[in-house]
């Protein structure tokens, strides 16, 4: 039982141009949401969050968007570099209970 | 400096061994954290340690059990290593608190063979 999904298996986008990456939850009782980006070989790397109380969060290139009543959230990267291939997870947390990955996107930004 | 350090990063070992990867955070964390990635690429919870007590234990075989002599390392102990085991190995770390993120580390590949 899948409670985070992210349906896009891959994507691809040119450079300079945006990328929107998808997200899906299931659990309301979800208050923390996360994305991590993950090159080969190493571990997930923490990129933005936001919690069940905002429906923004910007930092520099990378904006996250939440629609709790739609339980959907999203990660947009704009301008798009080539050093922004990678797999992106999408996590969602319950106070007091542990991280949901969803299974990740993979993006290539074309140069 | 790294902040969560595994080891190995790669394993190979036959089935019937049993192996141990290690994981040591130097971030001052309470919460530390095993994840697996299947061949489907999902991570999943294996364990969780706060301040040197097991608190999530999701179903995995008793053949996997954490160990934490102290609150920087949480480390993995599989015994009687069998075939589906293989997969990437993920430790992980976090602070206490409402909206705090996890810090991972490189991962460890295990191979069965």
């Amino acid at each position: 039982d899948q409670q985070v999904k992210q349906n896009s298996p891959s994507l691809s986008v040119q450079e300079g141009r945006i990328s929107i990456l998808n997200c899906d939850y299931t659990n309301s009782m979800f208050d923390y949401f996360l994305w991590y980006k993950k090159y080969p070989a190493e571990g997930p790397t923490f990129l933005i969050s936001i919690s069940s109380i905002k429906d923004k969060n910007e930092d520099g290139r990378f904006t996250v968007f939440l629609n709790k009543s739609a339980k959907h959230l999203s990660l947009h990267i704009v301008p798009s570099q080539p050093g922004d291939s990678a797999v992106y997870f999408c996590a969602a947390y319950n106070y007091g209970q542990n991280f949901v990955f969803g299974p990740g996107t993979r993006l290539s930004v074309l140069p | 400096d790294t902040a969560v350090s595994q080891t190995p990063k790669y394993l190979v070992t036959q089935m019937g061994n049993d192996k141990s990867i290690k994981c040591e955070q130097n971030l001052g964390h309470d919460t530390m954290y095993w994840y697996k990635q299947d061949s489907k690429k999902f991570l999943k919870i294996m364990f969780s340690y706060n301040n040197k007590e097991l608190i999530i234990n999701e179903t995995v075989p008793n053949r996997f059990s954490p160990k934490s002599p102290d609150k920087a390392h949480l480390n993995l102990h599989i015994n009687s290593l069998e075939l589906g085991d293989s997969a990437v190995y993920f430790c992980a770390s976090r602070r206490q608190g409402l909206f705090t993120e996890a810090f991972f580390g490189q991962g460890t590949r295990l191979t069965v063979v």
